[in-house]
C-alpha cells in the first residue's frame, strides 16, 4: 500500500539552528500538508501546498517556517531558527486529486523534533 | 469556522467490553468526517471515513462510526475491545482543502 515517508524520524537540535524535515508524499498525490503535535496536545494544522505554492497556512506558520517541493518527489519543511517551543512531532500528509484518495489525508509516521 | 470536539480526554475500558468515543463537529454543511488512530510513537492511521450516504460506516480493526446530522456527531464504536486497541484516537473533519482535528481521546484497555 502506498505510504508517506518522513525523515528523519527524530532530530535533536540546538535553539537557533535551522532544521529541515523531509517528506516523500504518495506519488500521484497533489496536495501536501504539514501538521504539528506538541507532546500531549492536539494535532495542529501548519500549512497546505498545491501546485507548487502554499494554499493555506495557520497562524503557527510564521516567517520562521517555509515549505518547498525541490523536486518531483520531496516536500520539505524548514524552520530557520528553532525555538524551544518548536519541539514537537511534525507530520506530513498528502491527498490525491480524485478517486478514493481525493478527500482523505494519508499521514507519514512523523518526525520528532527536540530543541534544546 | 469548523471545529471538532472530543469531550472525553481519557477513557478506560476492560478488554472485551464495548467502546464508544464521542465526537462532535461544528460546520454549516456536512463535512467529510474521519477517525484516525495513533499508537504510541506512531503516525496517524485512518480507521474510517464518512463522505455521504449510509450514516453507519465500517472501518478497519472492527470499528464503526455513525453520523448523526441532528446531533452533529460522529461517534466511534467497537463492540468488543482488544488490548491492542489501546491508543490515541482523533476525530477529524474536512472540507475542500482544510482538515481539523479534535484534541484526541486516549484509550486504556485493562485486562
Amino acid at each position: 500500500e502506498p505510504e508517506v515517508t518522513q525523515t528523519p524520524s527524530h532530530q535533536v537540535t540546538q535553539m537557533g539552528q535551522e532544521v529541515i524535515l523531509r517528506c516523500v508524499p504518495i506519488s500521484n498525490h497533489l496536495y501536501f500538508y504539514w501538521y504539528r503535535q506538541i507532546l500531549g496536545q492536539k494535532v495542529e494544522f501548519l500549512v497546505s501546498f498545491y501546485n507548487n505554492e502554499i494554499s493555506e497556512k495557520s497562524e503557527i506558520f510564521d516567517d520562521q517556517f517555509s515549505v518547498e517541493r525541490p523536486d518531483g518527489s520531496n516536500f520539505t519543511l524548514k524552520i530557520r531558527s528553532t525555538k524551544l517551543e518548536d519541539s514537537a512531532m511534525y507530520f506530513c500528509a498528502s491527498r490525491g486529486l480524485q478517486g478514493s484518495g481525493a478527500n482523505v489525508l494519508t499521514f507519514g509516521a512523523g518526525s520528532r523534533l527536540t530543541v534544546l | 469556522a469548523q471545529s471538532v470536539t472530543q469531550p472525553d480526554i481519557h477513557i478506560t475500558v476492560s478488554e472485551g467490553a464495548s467502546l464508544e468515543l464521542r465526537c462532535n463537529y461544528s460546520y454549516g454543511a456536512t463535512p467529510y468526517l474521519f477517525w484516525y488512530v495513533q499508537s504510541p510513537g506512531q503516525g496517524l492511521q485512518l480507521l474510517l471515513k464518512y463522505f455521504s450516504g449510509d450514516t453507519l460506516v465500517q472501518g478497519i480493526k472492527g470499528f464503526e462510526a455513525e453520523f448523526k446530522r441532528s446531533q452533529s456527531s460522529f461517534n466511534l464504536r467497537k463492540p468488543s475491545v482488544h488490548w491492542s486497541d489501546a491508543a490515541e484516537y482523533f476525530c477529524a473533519s474536512g472540507t475542500g482543502n482544510q482538515f481539523y482535528f479534535g484534541t484526541g481521546t486516549s484509550l486504556t484497555v485493562i485486562p
